[in-house]
């Protein structure tokens, strides 16, 4: 896990408002994950993303998502209007250009858990 | 992506060595079978990844028979602290990045 950054670690929000979860990803690494975990439950991936691109967005919900990796600074998972449901584990992972082979060059970091009140 | 079926819960003792066996039926050609471990708080940690017959590193074994339909993590020798969940998937490299996790095995390690 060591060097995906995540923060906040702790987001509380109230219903309707936004919440912005940002991801540094490893040095040297252009590509970035995000996936939520509700209680009790395996993580589901989100989006995909490139520098400047999203590859991927198949596990976004359709309404109230969105996320962007710019060219610079950290990737940012916005969500709009936040509803009880949403309350969960948000997680990043991130892997190298070289796309290497080996699984275990996708890092995870160590979340952002939202809370909605 | 294939799915995979492992049991919901383990117990253990410290000490002993501890099987989990995962079955992916449907696991195609190009699919490698890949485990993460996740502690509470925390975002998964990659075990072992195999394809095909035996993998062993610092952490645990991985066993694969010839048809691939199942697999088998062992962790030698247990403690208190490999209290976790255990997830077992199936990583194909086309889909890089992009993986999906089930529900997992909760293991827990008692003394």
């Amino acid at each position: 896990n060591a060097g995906v950054m995540q923060n906040p670690r702790h987001l509380v929000r109230r219903r309707g408002q936004e919440a912005r979860l940002r991801c540094s990803p490893m040095k040297g690494h252009s590509h970035v994950y995000w996936y939520r975990q509700l209680p009790e439950e395996g993580l589901k991936f989100m989006v995909y993303l490139q520098k400047e691109n999203i590859i991927d967005e198949s596990g976004m919900p359709k309404e109230r998502f969105s996320a962007e990796f710019p060219k610079e600074g950290p990737s940012i998972l916005r969500i709009q209007q936040v509803v009880r449901g949403d309350s969960a584990a948000y997680f990043c992972a991130s892997s190298p250009d070289t796309g290497s082979r080996d699984s275990n060059t996708i890092y995870f970091g160590e979340g952002s858990w939202l809370t909605v009140v | 992506l294939a799915k995979t079926t492992q049991p919901i819960s383990m117990d253990s003792y410290e000490g002993q060595e501890v099987n989990i066996t995962c079955s992916h039926n449907n696991i195609a050609t190009n699919d490698y079978i890949t485990w993460y471990q996740q502690f509470p708080s925390q975002g998964p940690r990659f075990i072992i990844q195999g394809y095909k017959t035996k993998v062993t590193n610092e952490v645990a074994s991985l066993f694969i028979p010839a048809d691939r339909k199942s697999s088998t993590l062992s962790l030698p020798r247990v403690s208190l602290s490999d209290t976790a969940v255990y997830y077992c998937l199936l990583d194909r490299g086309s889909t890089l990045g992009r993986l999906y996790f089930g529900r997992g095995t909760q293991l827990t390690v008692w003394p």
